[in-house]
């Protein structure tokens, strides 16, 4: 079963540029998360898709953040304009009611790592 | 809100020895997940081992157990065998059942292990 995919794995940017990552979960998989892992923290979620929609972003910078999640599969994590406080791992992980081993466990991908100068 | 906590930012330990880690959690729900995860530097996010508030039986999952404290809201992780492998940042994560639940996650503890 293949993993929870992301890219870019790196990013470099100047502050007040875009940015915009993409996630692709686990097949199957109906929810889908976004979290911002500053170094030496743990992770912070952003957001949480349940299909295409928004379960929770209480925690999403919405001035300068954006998700979707169109088609209830992939999911692309914009920021714009970015600051130099937007350094971080961005962490994508999916998760399904369905699976039998690890009910509503979340998987991990292996983050997107944004500098931002 | 749910807070989790762990008080040990580092932890060492002896090849073959073990080791346990701590965390605490802060709910007024009665129903929820508990997850230790294992992010090495490459930076991938492993599910370690994982607990359903319900079950009073301790999880374990090969040299990995925990230590569940229902009551006293603590949730240790305790590392059998250590193995050089073994050496990584540790997250406690707390997640409510409902269909929605959200995650909360300490902000971890860096396992050294040495030889």
């Amino acid at each position: 079963e293949a993993g929870v995919a992301q890219s870019p794995r790196y990013k470099i940017i100047e502050k007040r540029q875009s940015v915009a990552f993409w996630c692709n979960p686990i097949s199957g998989h109906a929810t889908l998360y976004w979290y911002q892992q500053i170094l030496g923290q743990g992770p912070k979620l952003l957001i949480q898709f349940q299909n295409n929609g928004v379960v929770d972003d209480s925690q999403l910078p919405k001035d300068r953040f954006s998700a979707e999640r169109l088609k209830g599969v992939d999911s692309t994590l914009k920021i714009q304009p970015a600051k130099l406080e937007d350094s971080a791992v961005y962490l994508c992980a999916s998760s399904s009611i369905l699976d039998r081993v690890n009910k509503d466990t979340q998987y991990f991908g292996p983050g997107t790592r944004l500098t931002v100068l | 809100a749910q807070t989790v906590t762990q008080s040990q930012p580092e932890m060492s330990v002896q090849e073959a020895e073990t080791v346990t880690l701590s965390c605490t959690y802060d709910t007024s729900e009665s129903d929820y997940y508990l997850f230790w995860y294992k992010q090495p530097p490459s930076r991938q996010m492993i599910l370690v081992i994982r607990q359903e508030a319900y079950k009073q039986q301790n999880a374990t999952e090969n040299r990995f157990s925990v230590n569940f404290q229902k009551a006293a809201k603590s949730f240790s992780l305790k590392i059998s065998d250590s193995q050089l492998g073994d050496a990584a940042m540790y997250f406690c994560a707390y997640r409510r059942s409902t269909n929605a639940g959200k995650s909360t996650f300490g902000d971890g503890t860096t396992l050294t292990v040495k030889p």
